[in-house]
């Protein structure tokens, strides 16, 4: 199973409302997750079963899809939040992640 | 508090081997898989593989089986990644993450990463 985030690249400002879609080369139901990573850094898990918000993560984080197409929503980006974002599904093995998406400030 | 420590940074000849470790607590080791995820320099994240550290059941990506081994020792909470041949390719950080379990799939807490360096 493939995954294939859009876009690749975005440039956004504090403030902005941000979608990154993911898009899974055959149904995986809710088995998604999205993480983001920071330079440096150990990726974070965001959300998983496509829309289920882990633990303290701020709720301007959002997560909607099923089947093949999913997306990751900020709802009004903050600072701290320009980094990488990645997608994974867990349907079968292997737990595949998409190619990632950087978000940078505009 | 749950925690996955990595081993130290590594730099390696190739044709070298190695193996990383990835230690657990705060936590029943043995009731959650662990997976090794690879982030090349510069590049994103890639699945390697995953083993349930209370039999050693292991499922490799394709792309790594017959190139590393995941091994774990639930006496001492530790699972392992190793290689017998480094090459050059193999340089990137290495993340151990634990599989959430309970019937929810997704890789809720992460190491902080080993750095394996191979250069002749």
């Amino acid at each position: 199973i493939q995954l294939t985030q859009s876009p690749s690249s975005l440039s956004a400002s504090v403030g902005d409302r941000v979608t990154i879609t993911c898009r899974a080369s055959q149904g995986i139901s809710s088995y998604l997750a999205w993480y983001q990573q920071k330079p440096g850094k150990a990726p974070k898990l965001l959300i998983y079963a496509a829309s289920t918000l882990q633990s303290e993560v701020p709720s301007r984080f959002s997560g909607s899809g099923s089947g093949t197409a999913f997306t990751l929503t900020i709802s009004s980006l903050q600072p701290e939040d320009f980094a990488t974002y990645y997608c994974q599904h867990l349907y079968s093995y292997p737990h595949t992640f998409g190619q990632g998406t950087k978000l940078e400030i505009k | 508090e749950v925690q996955l420590v990595q081993s130290g940074a590594e730099v390696k000849k190739p044709g070298e081997s190695l193996k990383i470790s990835c230690k657990g607590s705060g936590y029943s080791f043995t009731s959650y898989w662990i997976g090794w995820v690879r982030q090349m320099p510069g590049k994103g994240l890639e699945w390697m593989g995953i083993i349930n550290p209370g039999d050693s059941d292991t499922r490799y990506s394709p792309s790594f089986q017959g190139q590393v081994t995941m091994s774990a020792d639930k006496t001492i909470s530790t699972a392992y990644l190793q290689w017998s041949s480094l090459k050059a390719s193999d340089t990137a950080m290495y993340y151990c993450a634990r599989h959430c379990g309970r019937g929810i799939s997704c890789y809720d807490y992460w190491g902080q990463g080993t750095l394996v360096t191979v250069s002749s």
